[in-house]
């Protein structure tokens, strides 16, 4: 089953607006981390927030953790027509962590 | 650039046929995965590795198998392909304590 999910599952927005996803996750984490995809590729990692971080800051992301809800939230500011893509969290889980499971992802759509 | 490549980019294949989607890197990563993509977007872990010699089934009940003989190498077998296993396959690497995982261009699959 899969570890985490996004919702929501499709996202359309004004170029200029900011753009919010969000992730829950089932099990306990060490870490977390988004990764985004361009139209049938492979994905690139964003970013990644420990447990123990409750804000993260990358350029135009930021991530926020809460393990107590298990959620996670990716906002994007002041999106562009080149941040369309597909967004996806993923944590580790299994014995040793070493399985990586995605989210169902988030669809965002950048209008011009 | 991630350097982690996957051949074919495309295969359109007869139902029955065997055929072995090809992942490498050059990055010296101990740590390797396939995941199977379905148009709606989400991954599903079907294989990973986390060594030579060391092969795991994900999440994902998958018909395929994979072997782990080289550090650089993780290719992916369907014995008897069939319209059901139509999908984008993605391989991924990551090394060490690295949390981050590197992923191949992907190989989409069609089975008629």
């Amino acid at each position: 089953s899969q570890q985490g999910e996004e919702d929501p599952q499709a996202l359309s927005i004004q170029e200029g607006e900011n753009a919010t996803m969000n992730c829950s996750y089932k099990t306990s984490i060490n870490n977390l981390q988004w990764y985004r995809q361009n139209s049938g590729r492979g994905l690139v990692h964003l970013i990644l927030i420990r447990s123990n971080e409750r804000e993260k800051h990358s350029g135009r992301l930021r991530v926020t953790l809460d393990t107590s809800k298990k959620s996670s939230s990716l906002l994007i500011t002041a999106s562009r027509a080149a941040d369309t893509a597909s967004y996806f969290c993923a944590t580790y889980s299994g014995a040793g962590s070493y399985q990586l499971t995605f989210g169902k992802g988030t669809k965002l759509s950048v209008i011009p | 650039e991630a350097d982690i490549y996957q051949t074919p980019r495309y295969l359109v294949i007869g139902t029955g046929k065997k055929i072995t989607l090809e992942c490498s890197q050059t990055m010296g990563h101990d740590k390797m995965y396939w995941y199977q993509q379905d148009p709606g977007m989400e991954l599903h872990l079907i294989h990973y590795s986390y060594g030579v010699n060391s092969t795991e089934k994900g999440d994902l009940s998958s018909e395929s198998t994979v072997s782990r003989i080289r550090t650089e190498h993780f290719p992916l077998t369907l014995e008897s392909a069939r319209p059901s296993h139509t999908s984008q396959y993605l391989c991924a690497s990551r090394g060490g304590l690295s949390t981050e995982a590197f992923f191949g261009q992907g190989t989409r699959l069609t089975v008629v």
